[in-house]
């Protein structure tokens, strides 16, 4: 499975963008990006994903890289409720989703 | 609202006892899968299971076995229950298909093995 690397934590004032960067150098041609993230005492859950162009949703964007060895998630306007553990992952071929450790992003008000 | 229930949030069994965690998904997915969450550790997959009785192995099974009799839901049966399986249960839910599609989570089971 190839891997990800993420910064173990990151601070952002409320109100202001973020950006969590993913470094996935061994990236195949066939790994979706996928960007999940886990509130306090809660499980995961799915934020965005993509292939190859950059996506929006209503909850973040995601930026990725041209050779696609690196990609960045987006909040646009950081709350409080997003204070959470953010996860970048790989997934291809097969059902399984290989969690890492993931960055603890913390919001002060 | 799509769900992935588990049936205790916290549990608190003795060494030795033969433990049943379940999960229900009521997105008729076929894919199901637990992991456990551990300081310092992150999400570590147990088992999956891609369809009715068939399983696969995760990262970490031993200690552990699995059940899936009915396609929504998905059982996480510890044989003799250790202290070393003290943790965080997480299970989730997937369906077949691009390999785009989002996973859901159930809230967790704590538990705690004295």
């Amino acid at each position: 499975d190839a891997k990800t690397t993420q910064p173990n934590s990151m601070e952002s004032n409320e109100e202001e963008p973020v950006h969590l960067p993913c470094n996935h150098s061994t990236i195949s041609g066939t790994d979706y990006i996928h960007w999940y993230r886990q509130l306090p005492s809660q499980g995961p859950e799915y934020v965005i994903h993509g292939l190859t162009s950059n996506v929006n949703n209503r909850m973040a964007s995601l930026a990725i890289a041209e050779d696609r060895k690196s990609s960045t998630l987006i909040l646009h306007r950081a709350t409080l409720r997003d204070a959470a553990v953010y996860y970048c992952i790989l997934r291809a071929y097969g059902n399984k989703l290989v969690f890492g450790a993931g960055t603890i992003l913390r919001v002060k008000s | 609202d799509v769900k992935v229930t588990q049936s205790s949030r916290y549990l608190v069994k003795r060494t030795g006892e033969k433990v049943f965690l379940e999960c229900v998904q009521d997105m008729d997915h076929e894919n199901m899968f637990w992991y456990r969450q551990d300081p310092g550790l992150g999400l570590r997959l147990i088992y999956f299971s891609y369809d009715v009785k068939m399983k696969e192995k995760g990262d970490i099974p031993e200690g552990y076995s699995v059940s899936r009799e009915k396609k929504e839901r998905f059982s996480l049966i510890l044989e003799s229950a250790s202290t070393n399986q003290t943790s965080m249960y997480l299970c989730a839910s997937r369906r077949t298909g691009p390999w785009g599609t989002e996973a859901f989570f159930g809230q967790g089971t704590r538990l705690t093995v004295v």
